[in-house]
């Protein structure tokens, strides 16, 4: 149980071009979704965390208006990159968690998505 | 302010041997959970074992077990009869009653034939 899928699990865009990347919870409902961005070697940076129905949170330094993230459901979350250019290509993780579970304090991660801007 | 610190960037264990990952962390909650994750080189975050903050004793799944010293703020993992399928990247993490992770910087770990 406690799965995460993200869509695409790679994808390589033109400059200036922007690119939608999904995060589903396929058997519980993610009450809060979170989305991370990772670079080589590095650990997990936390980017932003959505409520279904609300305004995602954006950490500090993350603009709110180039990476676009909409939890419109109880199990989909988007994140958007507008206007992509090199400097945006990584590898981004979603996570999701359910506060009706008794291990309500869990993360449950998708696989990732490798963004190549190119 | 939550934080959490991994002081061995790499490490390498024999095969079959015994390996233990380090991880010390700060918190001011009194309810958290403390989980160790690891990522291959797939980077899928895999979770290797969870520990709840208000029970004493240590987890244990398998050939992976924690010591847990709360008034330490202790946190480490020992990863038994180590195999290659061990090497990975291991990332320490607390969650509380916020909505936030908090991550450590990672060890890598290489298992070695």
């Amino acid at each position: 149980g406690a799965v995460v899928s993200q869509h695409p699990s790679w994808v390589i865009c033109k400059s200036g071009t922007s690119v939608k990347i999904e995060c589903r919870s396929l058997d519980f409902q993610a009450t809060t979704m979170f989305w991370y961005r990772q670079f080589p070697k590095q650990s997990l940076m936390l980017m932003a965390t959505s409520n279904e129905g609300s305004k995602a949170t954006y950490e500090q330094g993350v603009e709110k208006d180039k990476f676009l993230i909409n939890h419109a459901s109880l199990t989909l979350s988007t994140l958007t990159v507008t206007s992509a250019h090199p400097e945006d290509s990584s590898f981004y993780i979603c996570s999701a968690r359910d506060l009706t579970l008794p291990s309500r304090y869990e993360q449950y991660f998708g696989p990732g998505t490798r963004l190549t801007v190119t | 302010a939550q934080t959490v610190t991994q002081s061995q960037p790499e490490m390498s264990v024999q095969e079959a041997e015994t390996v233990t990952l380090s991880c010390t962390y700060d918190t001011s909650e009194s309810n958290y959970y403390l989980f160790w994750y690891k990522q291959p080189p797939s980077r899928q975050m895999i979770l290797v074992i969870r520990q709840e903050a208000y029970k004493q004793q240590n987890a244990t799944e398998n050939r992976f077990s924690v010591n847990f010293q709360k008034a330490a703020k202790s946190f480490s993992l020992k990863i038994s009869d180590s195999q290659l399928g061990d090497t990975a990247m291991y990332f320490c993490a607390l969650g509380n009653t916020g909505n936030q992770f908090y991550f450590g910087t990672g060890t890598s770990l290489t298992v070695i034939p």
